[in-house]
């Protein structure tokens, strides 16, 4: 079935420092891809999605690009910030039902 | 601000007993999706409702959990007979139909001692 494979973590970086988490996907048709962030002690909200093939999501200086061919979508930052701790999933939807979620990525960022 | 709610934020049970979960949506959703996540996992699917149909169910949830949205509005949760494998973040969500972008309340956290 379905299913999404994410880096594992925990990750600390340095403020300002380059962010990549690695997400890897499964799936038997052509499914939309998310990144969803969870601060702490808050919810899951929507960071950014892609919809199809070569799409790039991107939002708060986060980008992912949907890469059929290496079936990934690895989120980048450029510059993170002491606030972009949190957790990070990389989820996936087939056919817009239910969603397949990574174990989760652990970011600290450190000032 | 109507987001999705959850409600209540914790409970505390000893096993064996019943518990009962509600969900309220964004009002202009027609999907309602529950998901349980366990401490170091991603949410794993449940079940979800298109409108008041239960359309799809996982195989996690076993004869003990039992879930609901009669007018097509809010929905709730039961699990019956709770164990101490059922603690975990129990998470609901909503969505259009065909929309994708799936909107999560602040989660009810199960404890069964």
């Amino acid at each position: 079935g379905d299913s999404v494979t994410q880096m594992e973590g925990p990750v600390t970086l340095s403020e300002e420092a380059f962010l990549t988490i690695n997400c890897t996907y499964t799936a038997t048709g052509y499914p939309s891809l998310f990144w969803y962030v969870q601060y702490p002690g808050e919810g899951l909200q929507l960071l950014l999605k892609a919809t199809k093939a070569d799409d790039k999501g991107s939002n708060k200086g986060f980008e992912a690009t949907y890469r059929k061919e290496t079936t990934s979508f690895h989120l980048e930052k450029g510059s993170v910030q002491v606030s972009d701790s949190a957790v990070y999933f990389c989820a996936l939807s087939e056919n817009n039902n239910d969603m397949r979620f990574g174990a989760g990525t652990r970011l600290t960022v450190k000032p | 601000d109507t987001g999705v709610s959850q409600d209540p934020r914790h409970k505390i049970t000893k096993r064996g007993q019943n518990v009962t979960f509600r969900c309220d949506p964004i009002s202009e959703h027609n999907r309602l999706y529950w998901y349980r996540q366990t401490l170091g996992q991603g949410p794993e699917f449940l079940t979800y409702f298109q409108n008041e149909a239960q359309l799809e169910k996982s195989r996690l949830l076993s004869d003990r959990f039992s879930a609901e949205r009669p007018k097509g509005s809010f929905s709730t949760l039961e699990i019956q007979r709770t164990e101490q494998g059922d603690s975990a973040m129990y998470l609901c969500a909503s969505s259009f139909a065909g929309g994708g972008e799936q909107y999560f309340g602040p989660g009810t956290r199960l404890t069964v001692t």
